[in-house]
């Protein structure tokens, strides 16, 4: 089954609303990435993070990885139209990088 | 450079079809992968490479064969195709950490 779980599947905001989607993992992870693609797209990196308790801040994004590289959360301030897209996580395990089922973020002007 | 290319970007298969995924970088990428995606399963990995030569399974590798000669081109290869392969293929291609994206390959098996 799958290793990485990610939550909420779906998230509809207003926008100027915050953001959230978290994902976590069944066993340790090396490290963790994430990944956003726009409607009709691929893929694109947004950050790794490797450290335990790691956070990292690009803009209005936040991205956090857990005391036990088990979990990792991105957090949005203050969403913009322009932050449409699905938000996926994927972690670091034995050399395969597993991806979560990711977040649709869906923001209201 | 081009990045990673995937060709063709849309196909159509009837059931016991073959038909090979094209896929190649020019960023000298020793890492290698495929992915499927599927509407609310995310990017499952089929199968990936670490190097020419060197191929290893993914999460869902059934009926799905590649081979790694050069450490340019990784070829997906369906042997014969099923309608439960319909899905949107992914190749991307890694140095060690983030993965480059392909623009992606829609196929439908009728």
């Amino acid at each position: 089954g799958q290793q990485v779980m990610q939550i909420p599947q779906y998230q509809h905001v207003q926008e100027g609303e915050d953001f959230t989607t978290y994902c976590n993992s069944s066993t340790t992870l090396s490290n963790i990435q994430w990944y956003k693609q726009r409607p009709g797209g691929h893929p694109v990196f947004l950050i790794q993070l490797v450290k335990s308790g790691e956070v990292k801040k690009q803009k209005r994004l936040t991205f956090q990885f857990g005391e036990a590289k088990k979990n990792s959360s991105l957090h949005i301030t203050a969403t913009q139209t322009t932050d449409v897209g699905t938000y996926f996580c994927a972690g670091l395990i034995t050399n395969m990088l597993t991806f979560g089922g990711g977040t649709r973020l869906m923001v209201k002007p | 450079n081009a990045g990673v290319t995937q060709t063709p970007k849309f196909q159509v298969l009837k059931t016991g079809q073959s038909m090979t995924l094209q896929c190649a970088q020019d960023m000298n990428h020793e890492y290698m992968s495929w992915y499927r995606q599927d509407p609310g399963m995310g990017l499952r990995l089929i199968h990936y490479s670490v190097g020419a030569g060197i191929t290893d399974q993914g999460e869902v590798p059934n009926g799905y064969n590649v081979s790694r000669s050069t450490t340019e081109d990784f070829p997906l290869r369906l042997l014969s195709a099923a309608p439960s392969q319909t899905s949107v293929y992914f190749c991307a291609s890694s140095y060690g950490g983030e993965l480059f994206f392909g623009e992606g390959s829609r196929l439908t098996v009728l």
